[in-house]
């Protein structure tokens, strides 16, 4: 069974850095495309950002690109989202997903919660 | 970037009745590259259909996905208690990857 398990969310302050984590288990994350989506409280959904299963394809929403990065270590089933320069509006809930063979997202987490407030 | 709307925001039924949830893209989907989720309250979204019309793993056959081009449809044919949530169309055949704003399927 696929499962994903988001970690590293916490409350930070506008300007500052975290690195969420997403633990897979059930498959081979090393094959797998990636890929992370938010959601603000009370909002809709929103993609964050991408890898392709041979890492050489990074993808990211404009509202990130040159403040994340996404990333993973295979040899810790681990993927990765370094986020910088953090503003409020990144304030949401992030999950981490498994893309299919079409870059259809068919496994999520649970996701974890990133506040950005002074 | 591709801009999907869906209607109605919120669609008010009753247990056993037809809901159909409408995603409208700005544009041509690739290749039909068309998804939908399910979202329930505090929960993670779960894959209901690709590829436009594809059923995900253990999705029940009362839910159908149709449509090309720019135009698409989801169909829960007969409303379960359990399907009372938010329901999001997302594409993916051309970056960025973007969601339409959901449909909320509430009892009436």
């Amino acid at each position: 069974e696929v499962q994903l398990l988001e970690s590293g969310g916490g409350l930070v302050q506008p300007g500052g850095s975290l690195r969420l984590s997403c633990a897979a288990s059930g498959f081979t994350l090393r094959t797998s495309a990636m890929t992370w989506v938010r959601q603000a409280p009370g909002k809709g959904l929103e993609w964050v950002s991408g890898i392709s299963d041979d890492d050489f394809t990074t993808h990211y929403a404009d509202s990130v690109k040159g403040r994340f990065t996404i990333s993973r270590d295979n040899w810790k089933n681990t993927l990765y989202l370094q986020m910088t320069s953090l503003r409020v509006e990144d304030t949401a809930v992030y999950f981490c997903a498994k893309e299919g063979p079409n870059n259809y997202f068919d496994s999520w987490g649970h996701g974890t919660l990133v506040t950005v407030s002074s | 970037e591709i801009v999907l709307t869906q209607s109605p925001g919120t669609l008010s039924l009753s247990p056993g009745e037809r809901a159909t949830l409408s995603c409208r893209a700005s544009q041509s989907v690739s290749s039909r590259y068309l998804g939908w989720y399910q979202q329930k309250s505090g929960q993670a979204p779960r894959l209901l259909i690709y590829d436009a019309s594809r059923r995900a793993t253990g999705i029940p056959d009362r839910f159908t996905g149709s449509g090309s081009g720019s135009d698409f449809t989801l169909t829960i044919s007969r409303l379960e208690p359990e399907d009372f949530a938010v329901y999001y169309c997302q594409q993916y055949g051309t970056s960025p990857l973007t969601f339409g704003g959901g449909t909320k399927v509430e009892i009436k």
